[in-house]
């Protein structure tokens, strides 16, 4: 079953504070896993795609790591700020059968002042 | 350089009717995919086509199909519409529609089935 499952479904958090999130995914038969940032009203965003086991990749205050050996990445926020209010979405690439990118539901952060 | 385009961005149909949704992709873009998104079930992958080809294909019924031309460009189209068709349809480019490829969304085409 191809399933990517995130959590929480939603979070608030106040300014200035960090936070983190999960993606999990099936382990076997990895590919690449990438991470979205979906801001209302705009399209969806593409923050990283990661590959390797242990890749930790940073963009500005957004970090991500990835361990594909038991199926998980982590998203992390340093310093929150309003406009990090958005919808984070993963997706696992999958290889079998139809090649496609398989999304979780995604976390909702909003970022109260 | 321009980002993915989708037109239109609103569309109202009633059931029984069909529909056409356009998407053209960043330039020098070969792969575009597209996606479902309804409430509670999150984005979920169409097909994708890439040289005008349907290369990947997801677990919906025959009523939705698409195309690509030469320019890249593609458009999507449902026919005989059902009410649980409502939904924002994505495309997304990326260079080769590899795994490992960025993919860039489009804003967006929100279809109502009345």
């Amino acid at each position: 079953i191809l399933n990517v499952e995130q959590s929480p479904q939603s979070l608030h958090v106040q300014e200035g504070d960090s936070t983190n999130f999960t993606c999990s995914f099936p382990s076997s038969n990895f590919y690449a896993l990438h991470w979205y940032r979906w801001e209302t009203a705009k399209s969806p965003e593409a923050l990283f795609v990661m590959t390797l086991n242990g890749d930790e990749k940073k963009k500005g205050r957004i970090s991500a790591t990835l361990n594909t050996k038991e199926g998980y990445s982590y998203l992390y926020i340093k310093g929150s700020q309003p406009e990090d209010s958005a919808t984070y979405l993963c997706a696992s690439y999958y290889i079998q059968g139809a090649q496609k990118l398989v999304f979780g539901q995604g976390t909702r952060l909003t970022i109260n002042p | 350089k321009a980002g993915v385009t989708q037109t239109p961005r609103y569309l109202i149909k009633t059931r029984g009717q069909q529909v056409t949704l356009s998407c053209s992709p960043i330039s020098g873009h070969r792969s575009v995919s597209w996606y479902q998104q309804t409430p509670g079930q999150g984005l979920q992958f169409l097909f994708e086509y890439f040289s005008e080809t349907q290369r990947n294909k997801g677990n919906f019924p025959g009523r939705f199909s698409g195309r690509q031309f030469s320019n890249s460009r593609s458009e999507m189209n449902v026919s005989t519409l059902e009410l649980g068709d409502s939904a924002l349809y994505l495309c997304a480019s990326s260079l080769t529609g590899r795994g490992t490829d960025t993919q860039y969304f489009g804003p967006g085409t929100r279809l109502t089935v009345l």
